[in-house]
């Protein structure tokens, strides 16, 4: 199976600030990563699909970035309402893990 | 719109099993496959596995395999997902979710607790 591991598990950081969270798979993968914003008592929602692709409607301060083992995510200019955890996720090979999370602090 | 609605809050008592069910609506039932997702209180997200709602062929993670069955009624858009032998351990907020998870509903909590 393949394993997902991301980097840092929790950030501070402040409004404006630039934010990049890794994520690392135990093998290739190609392009085949989602990233996932979730907050409090919520669903998780997609951000980033095919490792650099933008959901519709989200915003463009959010991107992401990296193909094969090594992918980024990154907040250009951190807001408020982005205080939640992000998780990445492989598609590429069954069973489709997720990374343990980096939850995000202001 | 797509929506999945998601069965409400369940409490089992340990060594039970527990169904939870999924509506879709707004989009081709068919046409996707459905995930089933859960997360443990305080924890990270865990992918269960899904299935194809047009033929009924699932795929589970290896965890869950043998304890798990994903189901389907193609006439009410609706899947199930069925965990059997349930421990503690297995409390849990559940999700399904559209592929290619960009549609969730809202989860339901299972408690599992003597």
């Amino acid at each position: 199976d393949i394993q997902m591991t991301q980097s840092p598990p929790s950030l501070s950081a402040s409004v404006g600030d630039r934010v990049t969270i890794t994520c690392q798979a135990s093998q290739d993968i190609s392009n085949h990563l989602n990233w996932y914003q979730q907050k409090p008592g919520k669903a998780p929602k997609l951000l980033i699909y095919d490792a650099s692709s933008l959901e519709a409607g989200v915003p463009s301060r959010f991107s992401g970035g990296g193909s094969g083992t090594d992918f980024t995510f990154t907040i250009t200019s951190l807001q408020p309402e982005d205080v939640a955890t992000y998780f990445c996720q492989n598609y590429y090979n069954l069973p489709f893990a997720f990374g343990p999370g980096t939850k995000v602090d202001i | 719109q797509v929506q999945l609605v998601q069965s409400g809050a369940e409490v089992k008592k340990p060594g039970a099993s527990v169904k939870v069910s999924c509506k879709a609506s707004g989009y081709t039932f068919t046409g996707y496959f459905i995930h089933w997702v859960r997360q443990a209180p305080g924890q990270g997200l865990e992918w269960m596995g899904r299935i194809n709602p047009s033929i009924g062929g699932t795929n589970y993670a290896p965890k869950f395999q043998g304890r798990v069955t994903m189901t389907r009624d193609t006439s009410i858009s609706t899947a199930y997902m069925e965990l059997s032998r349930l421990t503690s351990d297995d409390t849990a907020v559940y999700y399904c979710a559209r592929h290619p998870l960009g549609y969730w509903g809202q989860g339901t909590l299972v408690t599992v607790s003597s």
